[in-house]
Formats: C-alpha cells, sequence, structure tokens
C-alpha cells in the first residue's frame, strides 16, 4: 500500500508560469484535499473533494484550480505562479467512518 | 476566537519525562479529535483519535477529551529524544466531515 503518493516533489516556476500538482491515493477513500503549508501559519485547506465528481473551495483558494479526476486522484492546478504561492503543499484523503486523514509526503513549490 | 488554538511552544522537557500537549477549540459541537505528529521536512503523520469523553492509550501515547471544557490533550509518557517533532491538533465540526487544524506545539525532548 502506497497510501497518498504526490509528484513532483520539488518545483521551482517563474512568476507566471503554470503547473499541475499530482496526488493518488489507494485506500478507497471518498474525501480528498489539498492543504498549503507556510510558516507561522499552520494547514490552510486550499479546495476539497467529498466524493467522485464534486470540488468545493477551502479557505484560501484564490488562484488555483482542481480537478478530481476519478475516485483515486485529486490535481491542483496553479494557472499562472505567483511568488505568494511559494509554500509546501500537501494532498491528504480522509477515510468517511472515521475522519482520519493520511497526507501524502509534500510538493515544495518555489515561485521566483 | 481561533476555532484550533494549541500554544506553539517550544515545549522542551527531558529525555524520559511526561510531555503534555494541549489543545482548545471554539466549536461545542465538534465530534471527532485527532493528534498529528510532524517532523521538520515531513507530512503530518496521524498518531491518535479521540471520539468520547476520556482518555485514550495507545503505546506511550494517551489522548485526552473533555468535550465540557473544549478541550483535548496529548500525554507522552517516557519521552525520547526521536519524539521531538511539531504536534498537530486537528477536530471535526459536527456538520461537517473536514478538518480544522490548530497550527501546532513544537516539542523538544532534551536527552
Amino acid at each position: 500500500n502506497a497510501g497518498v503518493t504526490q509528484t513532483p516533489k520539488f518545483q521551482v516556476l517563474k512568476t507566471g508560469q503554470s503547473m499541475t500538482l499530482q496526488c493518488a491515493q489507494d485506500m478507497n477513500h471518498n474525501s480528498m484535499y489539498w492543504y498549503r503549508q507556510d510558516p507561522g501559519m499552520g494547514l490552510r485547506l486550499i479546495y476539497y473533494s467529498a466524493s467522485e465528481g464534486t470540488t468545493d473551495k477551502g479557505e484560501v483558494p484564490n488562484g488555483y484550480n482542481v480537478s478530481r479526476l476519478n475516485k483515486r486522484e485529486f490535481s491542483l492546478r496553479l494557472e499562472s505562479a505567483a511568488p505568494s504561492q511559494t509554500s509546501v503543499y500537501f494532498c491528504a484523503s480522509q477515510d468517511s467512518q472515521a475522519y482520519e486523514q493520511y497526507f501524502g509526503p509534500g510538493t515544495r513549490l518555489t515561485v521566483t | 476566537q481561533k476555532e484550533v488554538e494549541q500554544n506553539s511552544g517550544p515545549l522542551s522537557v527531558p529525555e524520559g519525562a511526561i510531555a503534555s500537549l494541549n489543545c482548545t477549540y471554539s466549536d461545542r459541537g465538534s465530534q471527532s479529535f485527532f493528534w498529528y505528529r510532524q517532523y521538520s521536512g515531513k507530512s503530518p503523520e496521524l498518531i491518535m483519535s479521540i471520539y468520547s469523553n476520556g482518555d485514550k492509550e495507545d503505546g506511550r501515547f494517551t489522548a485526552q477529551l473533555n468535550k465540557a471544557s473544549q478541550y483535548v490533550s496529548l500525554l507522552i509518557r517516557d519521552s525520547q529524544p526521536s519524539d521531538s517533532a511539531t504536534y498537530l491538533c486537528a477536530v471535526r465540526r459536527g456538520s461537517q466531515g473536514n478538518l480544522i487544524f490548530g497550527k501546532g506545539t513544537k516539542l523538544s525532548v532534551k536527552p
């Protein structure tokens, strides 16, 4: 069992470039989440998908889009990267009965 | 008032001591409570879940929940240097499935 996987692990972008962060889980969970984590700010929810075919905004959705490709995969897209999006991004999936969330290893993104 | 509050620390304890980490939450309807451990440069790792009032023990870890006081704590017995990490408290509000995370308490266990 791989759990939650994320690619890439590291990325450097120039302002205005676009990219997609990929996330996949093999735990058959319905719900998946994208967070960003910045020093002193804790984990902040960007977008989530409660089930295949649905997505909803979290606390900090501006500048991001998401796609729930199927039950396993949930991607996060930055259309025009900004330095303020420099952060560590975590994907998580959630057990629908116990509500336990399991995190991927993260993507460290730097926007210059 | 923040939804989930934790003392940011750092909390420093000697090796072998009991480390006590605390968390308060604002939504009285909260249903589920979680503790995550996050090593520097790594992702959060679930270590304890608790759903009802009282204590829940797992090895050296004990989670304590008091819904009347809106308070959840994590005790780490026989603390080891390898326990040095940031501990995140997370709470599920009653009406939603999403978790609300505190900003974490940094624990340092000194040999």
